[in-house]
C-alpha cells in the first residue's frame, strides 16, 4: 500500500518559518491533506487539496505539493502552532485513507 | 456547525466484538463519507475505514476481516463493530467526515472529540 514519511520532529523558534514535509511516491499526483492535533485533542483539519484552507485557520499556513513531497508551511510561527502533524492521501489502489507517521513540531 | 460524538464502551474484554456509535448533528448525511479513525497511544492515525452516504463500505486491509460499518439515516448515525478484539485493539476511537464524491474520500473536516477504548485481557 502507499507509504507517507513524515520526519518525527521539528523545532523552531517563535516567528520564524517551518516547513514540514510528506514525501511518497508521485504524491505531487495526489490531493494531499494536513492535520493539526494538540495535545489531548481530537486533529484538526488546516490543509485540503494540498493547498486550500478551511476558513477558520490563519493564513500563515499554506501547502504545496510537487513530485515526491508535499510541504506544510507555517510563516510566523507563534507557541500556539505546537502540536503533532499529520500528513493524508487517498490511495486509490487500495481504496483506503493513508497518514503519514507524523511530525511533532516545538516551537522553542 | 457539523458536529460528531462517538459514545459505546469504554473497555471490552479480549476476543469480544468493540461497538461504537457516531451521532451526527447540524448537517445532512448526505453526499459525504463517514469514518472511523483510530490512534493507539502514543501513535500515529489509522484509518479504519468508511461508509458513504449511499451505504457503500470499504475497510483498512489490514483490519478489513474483523471490521463492519454501518449507516443509519433515519437516526443520523453510523457504527462500528471491531470483532475478535486484542489488546492492540487498545486505541482512542474517532469518528469523522470526510469530502469529496466517489470513488473515494478526500479530506476529514470534521471530527468527534474520540473515546478511547480498551481491550483487557
Amino acid at each position: 500500500s502507499y507509504v507517507l514519511t513524515q520526519p518525527p520532529s521539528l523545532s523552531v523558534a517563535p516567528g520564524k518559518t517551518a516547513r514540514l514535509t510528506c514525501g511518497g511516491n508521485n504524491i505531487g499526483d495526489k490531493s494531499v491533506h494536513w492535520y493539526q492535533q494538540k495535545s489531548g485533542q481530537a486533529p484538526m483539519l488546516v490543509i485540503y487539496y494540498s493547498s486550500d484552507r478551511p476558513s477558520e485557520i490563519p493564513d500563515r499556513f499554506s501547502g504545496s505539493n510537487s513530485g515526491n513531497t508535499a510541504t506544510l508551511t507555517i510563516s510566523r510561527v507563534e507557541v500556539g502552532d505546537e502540536a503533532d502533524y499529520y500528513c493524508q492521501v487517498w490511495d486509490s489502489s487500495s481504496d483506503h485513507s493513508v497518514f503519514g507517521g507524523g511530525t511533532k513540531l516545538t516551537v522553542l | 456547525q457539523v458536529q460528531l460524538q462517538e459514545s459505546g464502551p469504554g473497555l471490552v474484554k479480549s476476543s469480544e466484538t468493540l461497538s461504537l456509535t457516531c451521532t451526527v448533528s447540524g448537517g445532512s448525511i448526505s453526499p459525504y463519507y463517514w469514518s472511523w479513525i483510530r490512534q493507539s497511544p502514543g501513535k500515529g492515525l489509522e484509518s479504519i475505514g468508511y461508509v458513504y452516504s449511499s451505504g457503500t463500505t470499504n475497510y483498512n486491509p489490514s483490519l478489513k476481516s474483523r471490521v463492519t460499518i454501518s449507516l443509519d439515516t433515519s437516526k443520523n448515525q453510523f457504527s462500528l463493530e471491531l470483532y475478535s478484539v486484542t489488546a492492540a485493539d487498545t486505541a482512542m476511537y474517532y469518528c469523522a467526515r470526510a469530502l469529496g464524491a466517489p470513488p473515494g474520500p478526500d479530506a476529514f473536516d470534521f471530527w468527534g472529540q474520540g473515546t478511547m477504548v480498551t481491550v483487557s485481557s
